[in-house]
């Protein structure tokens, strides 16, 4: 099992460019979250989706759009970049909302010029 | 004002030797507390999980410890190796929705 994976790893992009960020879980999780990470800074939940088919905001889903493809896929979009969205971003999953083990991929490092 | 605080912000030991972590909070409640480890470049991973009754929990060479009445973790880690460089994250669940609530981590450097 790969757990969760994202793509891509690392992405530069110009301020009001868009782009998607990419997540999967093999787990067959229910639940599934986006974070970002800013140094000096605890792990803030930008969106998160309970089950397949529903989305809600977190602490900071400004400038943020998703999808929950389906169940496997969570992805996150930037519609116009922002110098402040320069952050580190990860995916998680869980069983569920009341399952406290989230599940984390690698990352994805997104620079904004 | 952050509601998880973590002390030292960074630390550097000598391989074999101990060390404590210090987690500092207000979050109230909360059903429990866990330590991340998140080794460079990688997602965390979770080490040891408390809820709020209890006092202390293992995984190896990793002891966490859990006060409630002064609102204290600490995460102490024994004969440490090169491994164990990385950041350690103290982490609290509040609320129903699997909220987690994140400190800003210890970054720890273990040194030949």
């Amino acid at each position: 099992n790969a757990g969760v994976t994202q793509t891509p790893k690392f992405q530069v992009l110009k301020t009001g460019q868009s782009m998607t960020l990419q997540c999967a879980q093999d787990m067959n999780h229910n639940s599934m979250y986006w974070y970002r990470q800013d140094p000096g800074m605890g792990l803030r939940l930008i969106y998160y989706s309970a089950s397949e088919g529903t989305t809600d905001k977190g602490e900071v889903p400004n400038g943020y759009n998703v999808s929950r493809l389906n169940k496997r896929e969570f992805s996150l979009r930037l519609e116009s970049a922002a110098p402040s969205q320069t952050s580190v971003y990860f995916c998680a999953s869980s069983d569920s909302l009341s399952t406290d083990t989230q599940y984390f991929g690698p990352g994805t490092r997104l620079t904004v010029l | 004002k952050n509601q998880v605080e973590q002390s030292p912000q960074s630390l550097i030991i000598l391989e074999g030797k101990n060390c404590t972590l210090q987690c500092n909070y207000t979050v109230s409640p909360f059903s429990n507390l866990r330590w991340y480890k998140q080794d460079t470049g990688r997602g965390p991973v979770s080490l040891t999980i408390m809820t709020f009754s209890e006092n202390t929990k293992s995984n190896g060479r990793y002891t966490a410890t859990l006060d409630a009445d002064t609102k204290q973790s600490s995460l102490h880690i024994t004969a440490s190796q090169l491994s164990d460089s990385a950041s350690y994250i103290c982490v609290l669940r509040s609320g129903g929705y699997n909220k987690l609530i994140f400190g800003a981590g210890t970054r720890l450097a273990v040194h030949p």
